[in-house]
């Protein structure tokens, strides 16, 4: 069964406009992580920002914030003002177990291709 | 620092070839992954080491063949490769295996012909 659900394959976004890339996922393990990670087009992967399940108040990294709704199981990522600079991958990802926990692998979901116009 | 480095960048090899993969981190982390990316799809884990041992094969078949000589170090070796092996191979570590935050290398591109 799909745990990490990317539904949007590719998304374009005037330069300087605020975009939200969407992502559930499905656990029933009440201690998870999520994060995201950006992708571009040489390949390496950028880490983002990270949810714990038990986080009381929504992740911010300067532009990305995660928008997270454990009701729904969504984790969303905010880009405020984009850059041309944020075209990209961008990968959504989940660890069951927590951030203590040593016995789980973090699972990818299929990404979202974000192209920014000028 | 927090860079991982990774060697060769781009990799053409042959089906009788033998090749190694390099992947190198000086954050004191220790634990360090192995992944495998085709094109357009997410990155699939293959091995992870924690301490120096092995501490994850995801089911990998023998002609890859990894190897940890100590904390900084994380080879890949290669030995009779499918063309269906052609990918990106992702390198990653983090603090421990409690950690979330993983830090990846730019990968290499390797090409079975």
């Amino acid at each position: 069964a799909q745990k990490i659900t990317q539904t949007q394959p590719g998304m374009f976004v005037q330069e300087k406009e605020a975009v939200t890339l969407d992502c559930t996922y499905d656990t029933s393990d009440p201690s998870y992580g999520l994060f995201w990670y950006k992708q571009p087009s040489s390949g390496e992967m950028i880490f983002l920002i990270y949810q714990g399940s038990y986080d009381q108040q929504n992740a911010t990294e300067g532009r990305y914030s995660l928008n997270f709704q454990k009701a729904r199981k969504s984790a969303n990522l905010v880009i405020s003002a984009s850059q041309l600079g944020d075209s990209a991958m961008y990968f959504c990802a989940m660890r069951e177990g927590g951030r203590y926990s040593s016995a789980s692998k973090i699972i990818f979901g299929s990404g979202t291709r974000l192209s920014i116009r000028p | 620092d927090t860079e991982v480095t990774q060697t060769p960048k781009h990799l053409v090899m042959g089906m009788t070839n033998k090749k190694s993969l390099k992947c190198e981190q000086h954050m004191g982390h220790r634990a360090m992954y192995w992944y495998k990316q085709k094109a357009k799809k997410p990155p699939e884990l293959m091995f992870v080491y924690s301490y120096e041992k092995l501490s994850i094969n995801e089911s990998v078949p023998s002609r890859f063949s990894p190897e940890c000589p100590n904390s900084s170090l994380l080879n890949l070796h290669l030995h009779a490769l499918q063309p269906e092996d052609s990918a990106l191979y992702l390198c990653a570590s983090s603090q421990d295996l409690t950690w979330d935050e993983q830090y990846f290398g730019p990968g290499t591109r390797l090409t079975v012909t």
